[in-house]
């Protein structure tokens, strides 16, 4: 069956690194990949999505390239704040009206 | 302002003391699913629901039970909770378009705990 694995946390970085989270998926098809980014107290909200091979979605600073060669989807930011501090869910919707998330990366950005 | 709204934020409550946690948007979305959010594991689905009268189970649901008489409405059925059910709980819904690329908008959250 489908699945996503996400690189496990919590990762922690000062203000203005590089983030990379990585997310790799299983599926067969031609599945929808999406990030997800969970504030403290709140619901999950969309980061950015991307629908086929080679598309690239992009959000606030966030990236994230569908790379169906290496059945990838990492979550880049070239300079993170202290805003950024939450919990990121890589997703994947592959037909069959079923969504499965990773486990989830919390990432704490200090100042 | 498009929302998904869930009730009650928090609930204490015991073993076998049937309970129900309901679920509204007001975006005239067709696909609505509940899921439960625990630590290491991420979101599992538990039901989830293409329209009126139409639920089928997720990944995980034993122990509940989902309807779904309206549109706007989905909510989630315990009818004899146990300490396993202990979770945070969110309910999502997403418009359907024909095909798998809508993004789901999702509630605040539910935390649920059975003593």
């Amino acid at each position: 069956g489908n699945s996503v694995t996400q690189m496990e946390g919590p990762v922690t970085l000062s203000e203005e690194a590089f983030l990379t989270i990585n997310c790799t998926y299983t599926a067969t098809g031609y599945p929808s990949l999406f990030w997800y980014v969970q504030y403290p107290g709140e619901g999950l909200q969309l980061l950015l999505k991307a629908t086929k091979a080679d598309d690239k979605g992009s959000n606030k600073g966030f990236e994230a390239t569908y790379r169906k060669e290496t059945t990838s989807f990492h979550l880049e930011k070239g300079s993170v704040q202290v805003s950024d501090s939450a919990v990121y869910f890589c997703a994947l919707e592959g037909g069959g009206f079923k969504t499965i998330f990773g486990a989830g990366t919390r990432l704490f950005v200090k100042a | 302002e498009a929302q998904v709204t869930q009730n009650p934020r928090y609930l204490i409550t015991v073993t076998g003391k049937k309970l129900t946690v309901t679920c509204s948007q007001n975006m005239n979305h067709e696909y609505m699913s509940w899921y439960r959010q625990d630590p290491g594991l991420g979101l599992r689905q538990i039901y989830y629901s293409m329209n009126v009268e139409v639920t089928d189970k997720g990944d995980v649901p034993e122990g509940y039970k989902v309807s779904r008489k309206e549109k706007r409405n989905f909510p989630l059925i315990l009818e004899s909770p146990s300490p396993n059910q202990t979770s945070l709980y969110f309910c999502a819904s997403s418009a359907w378009i024909g095909g798998n690329d809508q993004p789901q908008h999702f509630g605040d959250g539910t935390r649920l705990s059975i003593l």
